[in-house]
């Protein structure tokens, strides 16, 4: 999978929006950018993926920049349940499906009350 | 809606004893990943499946690991000789084919070796 840079915590307020960014500058044509989340004792959770235009679903929504060396997970009105540990990955893919990923250390999301 | 699920929860096992977790994955996926994590890790690829044949393995995969997948569906993964390096979360993920598809992770067997 291509490199992606993420920081390693954020804080943000509960109810409020929350951006998490990503770089991938090295991305290339044809990777995909895909967000994961894993919550306290749970198996990671498929958040989002995109490939050039901007993404929405009933989780998230997914901005990615225009040259797509960057992209920024939104959480629109973050909630306590929102804490977790978000990956920022571009997979590898190979013979018509996903090859194994390979995690970072993600972002820390910390949502205070 | 049926996710992936992981068998046993929690596997608390002697050092030196063989253990094997077992995975179900979505059903109409054909792929299906196996990867271990360790406190304050992210998860770390170990090997996948598409049906039944097994196309990578990571060079985490020691000889004392074998991971099969029979008929295509389940798969298993052994751990024999168990050291306590061995300690970790084991979570297994399933995908559909396709470009960009994501995978799908199941909420893992935690393995503790005294």
């Amino acid at each position: 999978d291509a490199k992606t840079t993420q920081p390693n915590s954020m804080e943000s307020n509960e109810e409020e929006p929350v951006h998490l960014p990503c770089n991938h500058s090295t991305i290339s044509g044809t990777d995909y950018i895909h967000w994961y989340r894993q919550l306290p004792s749970q198996g990671p959770e498929y958040v989002i993926h995109g490939l050039t235009s901007n993404v929405n679903n009933r989780m998230a929504s997914l901005a990615i920049a225009e040259d797509r060396k960057s992209s920024t997970l939104i959480l629109h009105r973050a909630t306590l349940r929102d804490a977790a540990v978000y990956y920022c990955i571009l997979p590898r893919y190979s013979g018509g499906g996903a090859d194994g990923l390979t995690f970072g250390k993600g972002t820390h999301l910390i949502i205070q009350p | 809606d049926t996710g992936v699920s992981q068998n046993p929860r929690h596997k608390i096992t002697k050092r030196g004893q063989n253990v094997t977790f077992r995975c179900d994955p979505i059903s109409e996926h054909n792929r299906l990943y196996w990867y271990r994590q360790t406190l304050g890790q992210g998860p770390e690829f170990l090997t996948y499946f598409q049906n039944e044949a097994q196309l990578e393995k990571s060079r985490l995969l020691s000889d004392r690991f074998s991971a099969e997948r029979p008929k295509g569906s389940f798969s298993t993964l052994e751990i024999q000789r168990t050291e306590q390096g061995d300690s970790a979360m084991y979570l297994c993920a399933s995908s559909s084919q396709g470009d960009g598809v994501p995978q799908h992770f199941g909420d893992g067997t935690r393995l503790s070796i005294l």
